[in-house]
C-alpha cells in the first residue's frame, strides 16, 4: 500500500515569513494529492489539492507543487498569518487516501 | 445542510465493553470512511465504503466492524473494546475516491 512521509513534524515561523512542508510517497500509481488543515480541537478541512497531470497549483497565499518523477510534493504558505497556525496533513491516493503524520505549524507574532 | 455528523461526541468505555459510533451525511455521497487519529500518527483508515451495502478494510481494521445499510449512514462497531482503541475517531464522506473528503466533528473515545 501507499506510504506517505511528511517533514518537518513541527515548524515555527515569524509572521509574514513563508512556510514549506514536504511529503514523499511510495506508490507511483497515486494520482491525487490533497492537503488538509486541522485547527486545535477541530475537524480536518481540505485547503488545496493537486492531481498528477498538474505540476503546480496556487490559491491566494497557498501553493502546492508536485514532482511525480521524484514522488514528492510540497505545500508553500506565503505571508504567514496567526490564523495559519494549525496541523497540516498531506495525503496521497492510489485506490484510497493515505495521510502523512502531520506538521504542526506555529506562526509567531 | 448539516454535512457530516457523528454521535456521540465523547465516550468512556471499560475494557471488554462494546459500542457503536454513528456517522451520517446529507450530501448524497457514495464514499464514506472511518479514521482514527492518534498523536504523531496522522489519520489512519479503519474501514471504508464505496456505496450502500459495501464495506472494505483499510489500514487498521482489526477490532472494528462496520455496516452501511443506508447510503447516508456508516456505523463503526467495537465488539470488545481495548485500551489500544483509545483515540479520536473521524468519519468522512466524498463524492469519489479522488475528491474532497468532508469530515465529521470527531468522537473522542477513552477505553479504561
Amino acid at each position: 500500500g501507499e506510504n506517505v512521509e511528511q517533514h518537518p513534524s513541527t515548524l515555527s515561523v515569524q509572521e509574514g515569513d513563508s512556510a514549506v512542508i514536504k511529503c514523499t510517497y511510495s506508490d507511483s500509481a497515486s494520482n491525487y494529492f490533497p492537503w488538509y488543515k486541522q485547527e486545535l480541537g477541530k475537524r480536518p478541512q481540505l485547503i488545496i489539492d493537486i492531481r498528477s497531470n498538474v505540476g503546480e497549483k496556487k490559491d491566494q497565499r497557498i501553493a502546492v507543487t508536485l514532482n511525480k518523477t521524484a514522488k514528492h510534493f510540497s505545500l508553500h504558505i506565503t505571508e504567514t498569518q496567526p490564523e495559519d497556525s494549525a496541523v497540516y496533513f498531506c495525503a496521497a491516493s492510489d485506490y484510497k487516501l493515505s495521510f502523512g503524520a502531520g506538521t504542526t505549524v506555529t506562526v509567531r507574532a | 445542510n448539516a454535512g457530516v455528523t457523528q454521535t456521540p461526541k465523547f465516550r468512556v468505555l471499560k475494557t471488554g465493553q462494546s459500542m457503536t459510533l454513528l456517522c451520517a451525511q446529507d450530501m448524497n455521497h457514495e464514499y464514506m470512511y472511518w479514521y482514527r487519529q492518534d498523536p504523531g500518527m496522522g489519520l489512519r483508515l479503519i474501514h471504508y465504503s464505496v456505496g450502500e451495502g459495501t464495506t472494505a478494510k483499510g489500514e487498521v481494521p482489526d477490532g472494528y466492524n462496520v455496516s452501511r445499510l443506508k447510503k447516508q449512514n456508516f456505523l463503526l462497531g467495537l465488539e470488545s473494546a481495548a485500551p489500544s482503541q483509545t483515540s479520536v475517531y473521524f468519519c468522512a464522506s466524498s463524492y469519489s475516491l479522488e475528491d474532497t473528503q468532508y469530515f465529521g466533528p470527531g468522537t473522542r473515545l477513552t477505553v479504561l
